[in-house]
């Protein structure tokens, strides 16, 4: 079967960095992809890690572990707007499956 | 414009009535896909469309139905609308045409259906 488990609520302050964990089970994994989503948008993607390590673009990295079925989103520097849902998405030949998220709440 | 293009944005409907939300991609991906999103659930997948003449069912596929009209065209139909169909449904695409898997999916702005 496929599972996925990430945290449901995290709150930071801004200017702090925040880690979200993301566990997962699924057949045919190609890759962890990394999805954010505001109230009432639509998710945008954020990054995709295929291999083991560390994925950079700007504030925001990515970690992957395919032996731990392992990865986090790690956000730097949090400002208000990172206030959002965020999805991990493991999957296969494009086909991702998401969890339920982790809602992001950044405060002053 | 969107790239991807979902109608109605919104739709109220009646338990009983068939209802098809149409997404429209300039995209030009092969591939093309339908979520739900339910308060708490995250996303759930409906259907999925690799090519033109490959539909395949998702995890929730039950009391849904698909028709891929184009490469760039894939509608979603509720045959017999009922309450619990009431949702927030995106289609998205992705493009695999270079076979390299990129994780990235082009969500529309979502189609929010409420079944009374």
């Amino acid at each position: 079967g496929q599972s996925l488990e990430q945290p449901s609520e995290v709150t930071a302050v801004e200017g702090a960095i925040v880690q979200i964990n993301c566990t997962y089970q699924t057949s045919g994994f190609y890759g962890l992809s990394w999805y954010q989503q505001h109230d009432g948008g639509a998710p945008t993607f954020l990054s995709y890690n295929a291999l083991d390590g560390l994925e950079e673009t700007g504030r925001f990295s990515s970690f992957l572990s395919r032996s731990d079925s392992y990865g986090y989103l790690l956000l730097q520097e949090l400002q208000m707007k990172d206030s959002a849902s965020y999805f991990c998405a493991p999957g296969g030949g494009n086909k991702l499956t998401f969890g339920t998220g982790t809602q992001l709440k950044v405060e002053l | 414009d969107a790239d991807v293009t979902q109608t109605p944005r919104n739709r109220i409907t009646k338990t009983g009535k068939r209802i098809m939300l149409e997404c429209s991609q300039t995209k030009g991906h092969d591939r093309m896909y339908w979520y739900r999103q339910d308060p708490g659930l995250g996303l759930r997948l409906i259907y999925y469309s690799f090519d033109v003449k490959d539909i395949n069912k998702g995890e929730i596929s039950d009391g849904y139905s698909v028709s891929r009209q184009a490469q760039a065209k894939f509608s979603l139909s509720l045959e017999s609308a009922i309450p619990n169909q009431t949702a927030l449904y995106f289609c998205a695409t992705s493009d695999f045409s270079s076979g390299v898997n990129t994780g990235e999916l082009f969500f529309g702005e979502g189609s929010r259906l409420t079944v009374l």
